[in-house]
């Protein structure tokens, strides 16, 4: 049980594009889901943070006009990279938690490569 | 600003040995605690949850918390050459649960 796909897992693009990435929880309703940016060597950091028909909420530094996350169901949410840069160039990676609670686990997906030309 | 901190290794221990992984978190009020196992290239797996202070085993892995002193621990027993990973640390801040990761510690377990 409490598994979470994201499509696609690895995606290359032109710089100045835009990207959607997609993060199902397949056997579970999602009240909340979390968005990750990975750089190499580096740890997982937080990007946003979103609950099933409501606006996401971005950690600080995060610039929600580039970043547009969409969580229209229990079961999906997406986030779009658009105008995409090299510098964007990341492995992304979702999450999601059943219950919304800071003792809820929270499972993750298999994660997005994503390299900007 | 809250913080989880770990070393980052690498730890290398022979196979069979006990191999044995610390963390340290800023945030007082943190009420839930996670290791999580990375693969290169892949997304972390969840190993084990502790909530309360003391220990919590789950076959070859014991957890161990001290909220006192602000301490998490990661023991794993009889350590295979396919647990070398890097171990992520996490804690939760915030009513929602949002996690705050530590750097991680890269263990490498040799034949």
């Amino acid at each position: 049980g409490a598994v979470v796909s994201q499509h696609p897992s690895w995606v290359i693009c032109k710089s100045g594009t835009s990207v959607k990435i997609e993060c199902r929880s397949l056997d579970f309703q999602a009240t909340t889901m979390f968005w990750y940016r990975q750089f190499p060597k580096q740890s997982l950091m937080l990007m946003a943070t979103s609950n099933e028909g409501s606006k996401a909420t971005y950690e600080q530094g995060v610039e929600k006009d580039k970043f547009l996350i969409n969580h229209a169901s229990l079961t999906l949410s997406t986030l779009t990279v658009t105008s995409a840069h090299p510098e964007d160039s990341s492995f992304y990676i979702c999450s999601a938690s059943q219950g919304g609670f800071s003792t809820d686990t929270q499972y993750f997906g298999p994660g997005t490569r994503l390299t900007v030309l | 600003q809250k913080e989880v901190e770990q070393n980052s290794g690498p730890l290398s221990v022979p196979e069979g040995a006990i191999a044995s992984l610390n963390c340290t978190y800023s945030d007082r009020g943190s009420q839930s605690f996670f290791w999580y196992r990375q693969y290169s290239g892949k997304s972390p797996e969840l190993i084990m949850s502790i909530y309360s202070n003391g220990d919590k085993e789950d076959g070859r892995f014991t957890a161990q918390l001290n909220k006192a002193s602000q301490y998490v621990s990661l023991l794993i027993r009889d350590s295979q050459p396919s647990d070398s990973a890097t171990y992520l640390c996490a804690v939760t801040w915030g009513s929602q649960g949002n996690l705050i990761f530590g750097k991680g510690t890269k263990l490498s377990v040799k034949p």
